[in-house]
């Protein structure tokens, strides 16, 4: 079965705002990963954080991770138009493999 | 070269059909990926090759065949596919194999969006 769950399924707010995604996991990971997808194309590698660290930025984008919890967030600040796309969480475990979580649709309005 | 490319974009194919899926990077990544999406899913893996070695088939269907001919290419060979196999397939690579941590940050081509007929 697929390592993460994320909440929400579906995420609408008008630009400027912030938009947070939550996501979950079972298993022991060794780092935590959030890719973004727009409709119909590859996913694109947005942050990685590993399972030793508690929190990581990088530009508009802060992801949390409580391994206690087993749970990740994604928070994108100031959120445009243009980052209207899915999210996706992914774990990777010691076996090299890269699960992907039910991701969050996100729809930013002008 | 910071691209993974994947040929045809669209293929169109009967159940009956053999065709391929083509995937080449250059960026001298040492693992590969197939993944299978669903629309409105998120990616589910099929196969990974870790150094021109299958290291990980997720039980999937021997109507696909996977092949990796040197450590740039990756192929999936197609052979009498169901309609239900209709999906966005995508190709990856990474740096290195498995058990390296953060290794495995994915480089994703475009895809490749089969329709069966």
């Amino acid at each position: 079965s697929q390592q993460g769950e994320e909440d929400p399924q579906a995420l609408s707010i008008q630009e400027g705002e912030n938009a947070t995604m939550n996501c979950s996991y079972k298993t022991s990971i060794n780092n935590l990963q959030w890719y973004r997808q727009n409709s119909g194309r590859g996913l694109v590698h947005l942050i990685l954080i590993r399972s030793n660290e508690r929190e990581k930025h990088s530009g508009r984008l802060r992801v949390t991770l409580d391994t206690s919890k087993k749970s990740s967030s994604l928070l994108i600040t100031a959120s445009r138009a243009a980052d209207t796309a899915s999210y996706f969480c992914a774990t990777a475990n010691q076996g090299g493999k890269l699960i992907f979580g039910q991701g969050t649709e996100l729809s930013v309005k002008p | 070269d910071t691209e993974v490319t994947q040929t045809p974009k669209h293929l169109v194919m009967g159940m009956t059909n053999k065709k391929s899926l083509k995937c080449e990077q250059h960026m001298g990544h040492r693992a590969m990926y197939w993944y299978k999406q669903k629309a409105k899913k998120p990616p589910e893996l099929m196969f990974v090759y870790s150094y021109e070695k299958l290291s990980i088939n997720e039980s999937v269907p021997s109507r696909f065949s996977p092949e990796c001919p040197n450590s740039s290419l990756l192929n999936l060979h197609l052979h009498a596919l169901q309609p239900e196999d209709s999906a966005l397939y995508l190709c990856a690579s990474s740096q290195g194999g498995r058990g390296r941590t953060g290794a495995n940050v994915l480089t994703f081509g475009a895809g490749s969006r089969l329709t069966v007929l």
